[in-house]
């Protein structure tokens, strides 16, 4: 799997827009991008994927660049529930390909009042 | 419809003890799979199972630690003769097939002390 960097972290007024980067550059043309989130002390929660179109849902926006070397996920209103690690995964979605998801560091989000 | 369940929440062991986390996946999901996190890191691939058989082991440690998913039961990771070093956050997820990354359902772990 891609290897992806993440800032370590990043804070963001409640109410305001979160936009988290992360860098994949040696991403290959069948990887998909993951965003996962862990809330302190809980199991990580999925957010949102895509491969090379930008992506919607309830919880969040993910831009992939035309290139598919970087990608950000954005959270539009952000509350304080939202404060959390981030974690950005590339890897190749079905096939011979199963869950083993390879979590790096991420980007702790503080999100303040 | 309830989520993966993990039990205990907290579990305490002296070294030397055997540790048992129990994970019981959503209805309708036949793979589960192990991770580990231990302070200040992030979680680690441990082993990926599906009913009575072991899938992909390749981030288990080779010594003291099993894992096993019965047809009818939870899964279990079992550590042996456990040291303070295995002192982590044990996250089991769940998910109705193979390669679908989005079906993933985390458990809210097993933190095991070893003292």
């Amino acid at each position: 799997d891609a290897k992806t960097t993440q800032p370590p972290s990043m804070d963001c007024a409640e109410g305001r827009a979160a936009n988290l980067p992360c860098n994949h550059s040696t991403i290959s043309g069948n990887e998909y991008v993951y965003w996962y989130r862990q809330i302190h002390s809980q199991g990580p929660q999925y957010i949102i994927h895509g491969l090379k179109n930008n992506e919607t849902n309830e919880m969040a926006s993910l831009i992939i660049t035309e290139d598919r070397k970087s990608s950000t996920l954005i959270l539009p209103h952000a509350t304080l529930r939202d404060t959390a690690v981030y974690y950005c995964i590339v890897r190749v979605e079905g096939g011979t390909s199963y869950g083993k998801l390879t979590f790096g560091q991420g980007t702790i989000l503080t999100v303040h009042p | 419809n309830a989520g993966v369940m993990q039990n205990p929440r907290h579990l305490v062991r002296r070294r030397g003890q055997e540790a048992r986390l129990r994970c019981s996946p959503m209805k309708g999901h036949s793979h589960v799979y192990w991770y580990r996190q231990l302070p200040e890191e992030g979680l680690k691939f441990m082993v990926y199972l599906q009913k009575e058989n072991i899938i992909d082991e390749s981030g288990m440690p080779k010594e003291r630690f099993s894992a096993e998913f019965p047809k009818e039961g939870p899964s279990i990771l079992r550590i042996q003769q456990v040291v303070r070093g295995d002192s982590a956050a044990y996250f089991c997820a769940s998910s109705p097939g193979q390669g679908r990354n989005y079906g993933y359902t985390f458990g809210s772990g097993t933190r095991l002390t070893v003292v």
